[in-house]
């Protein structure tokens, strides 16, 4: 299907373990965004990419490492699971000759026991 | 550096009146401003988008926002809300003096609409 996809959508880990979430687009859209909601913070930017093998931080990068090597996948890996990352994960894209609005993935929701 | 600020966590407004969901934000430049919403257990959904032009902008599901340059602010608004609007609503800013790899929205907090029946 078209469109914005993230996978698992659910995901328990324990503290210490490598975790990656998945995003994959089909519109190839330029740019890719992982940020991440918490409750009274809103939604905050960890990466971002602007093509494929160009990636750079946002506000909240510790703990977390991207890639980008397919301009339509954008995975996002922590290396090493703690509490505090427990958190939904959502994946979005925006094409590079548009004003500017993001189209969003369905989230993760991930745990870290 | 650009940000947002909506000031209601909660709002709660009855099924066929009028509903206001207030945004302010600070820009150095002139701003690029969205609206998304957000229904349980999924993505944000993009509303509207002000970009330039007319002050009030219409969007999906009969939502509208108007753009108020000297109180800077982006309230989004209906004329009659609907229980189905009943979601989590974010207003976002993107500066668009920083294009290429420097496309950030900051989003804001979220404010949670109730509509009553």
């Amino acid at each position: 299907d078209a469109g914005i996809t993230q996978s698992p959508r659910y995901k328990i880990t324990e503290t210490g373990r490598q975790v990656t979430l998945m995003c994959h687009q089909t519109w190839s859209h330029s740019y890719m965004f992982w940020y991440r909601q918490d409750l009274g913070h809103g939604l905050r930017l960890i990466y971002y990419s602007a093509a494929a093998d160009i990636t750079d931080k946002g506000e909240v990068p510790d703990g977390y490492v991207v890639s980008r090597s397919k301009t339509e996948n954008f995975p996002l890996t922590l290396e090493s699971a703690t509490r505090s990352q427990t958190s939904v994960y959502f994946c979005a894209s925006t094409p590079a000759d548009r004003g500017g609005e993001q189209y969003f993935g369905p989230g993760t929701r991930l745990t870290v026991t | 550096a650009q940000s947002v600020a909506q000031p209601e966590d909660q709002v709660n407004v009855a099924e066929g009146n009028p509903l206001t969901v207030k945004c302010t934000y600070s820009v150095s430049g002139n701003p690029y401003l969205f609206w998304y919403v957000q229904y349980p257990n999924r993505g944000l959904q993009f509303l509207l988008k002000y970009i330039t032009g007319d002050n009030l902008v219409k969007g999906s599901y009969g939502f509208e926002a108007e753009f108020n340059k000297s109180q800077t602010s982006f309230h989004l608004k209906k004329p009659s809300a609907l229980v189905s609007d009943s979601a989590l609503y974010f207003c976002a800013v993107r500066d668009p003096r920083f294009s290429g790899s420097a496309r950030q929205l900051t989003f804001g907090s979220g404010t949670q609409l109730t509509v009553l029946p």
